[in-house]
């Protein structure tokens, strides 16, 4: 399968705690992608890499979240000290020219 | 900046049925739009788009045209079918990012 792949896909834990997500795009796109999406909304941009460069990060985005992509290739995306807000599907798109590909999601549940 | 409205779901339509699904935009420059769509379960999927002024995009039936007189990219397609249940997104782009509304959710019956 060559297509966005993120782990996990379902992640539970506790208020306070750090999460990591990963994301692994189509190889061949420069473009990297995180969305937030909660239940009957859109996807929500939270920020985007171009290769290794964190080109964009969203205002709502608190200092809680961070993102990397160290090599130009996967991306990890780190929640500290976790809310129940934080509670959504968080989806990973690539893309080489205008259109995203996006892959599954990871549902994340903060108790 | 860029944004999106969407007719206001849930659409319940009998299989066979004539689909439209209203989008208008506003947007500063000339965006490239998007309908992507999320089947249950499933994680979002490009359906069609359109690069510029009068652009038709079509894919599995489903029809849009860039309108920029109205600013305006309906969703359409002629017959649709129990397996198009769908939630479906029109989204320009802006700044290389894509702009998402809230969805319109289609449940088409047998």
């Amino acid at each position: 399968d060559t297509g966005v792949s993120q782990n996990p896909r379902h992640k539970i834990t506790k208020r306070g705690q750090n999460v990591t997500f990963r994301c692994d795009p189509i190889s061949e796109h420069n473009r990297l992608y995180w969305y937030r999406q909660t239940l009957g909304q859109g996807p929500e941009f939270l920020t985007y890499f171009q290769n290794e460069a964190q080109l964009e990060k969203s205002r709502l985005l608190s200092d809680r979240f961070s993102a990397e992509r160290p090599k130009g290739s996967f991306s990890t995306l780190e929640i500290q000290r976790t809310e129940q807000g934080d509670s959504a599907m968080y989806l990973c798109a690539s893309s080489l020219a205008k259109e995203q590909f996006f892959g599954p999601g990871t549902r994340l549940t903060v108790l | 900046g860029n944004s999106v409205t969407q007719m206001e779901g849930p659409v319940t339509l009998s299989e066979e049925a004539f689909l439209t699904i209203n989008c208008t935009y506003t947007a500063t420059g000339y965006p490239s739009l998007f309908w992507y769509v999320q089947y249950p379960g499933e994680g979002l999927q490009l359906l069609l788009k359109a690069t510029k002024a009068d652009d038709k995009g079509s894919n599995k039936g489903f029809e849009a045209t860039y309108r920029k007189e109205t600013t305006s990219f309906h969703l359409e397609k002629g017959s649709v079918q129990v397996s198009d249940s769908a939630v479906y997104f029109c989204a320009p782009d802006r700044d290389d990012k894509i702009i998402f509304g809230k969805g319109t959710r289609l449940h088409i019956l047998p």
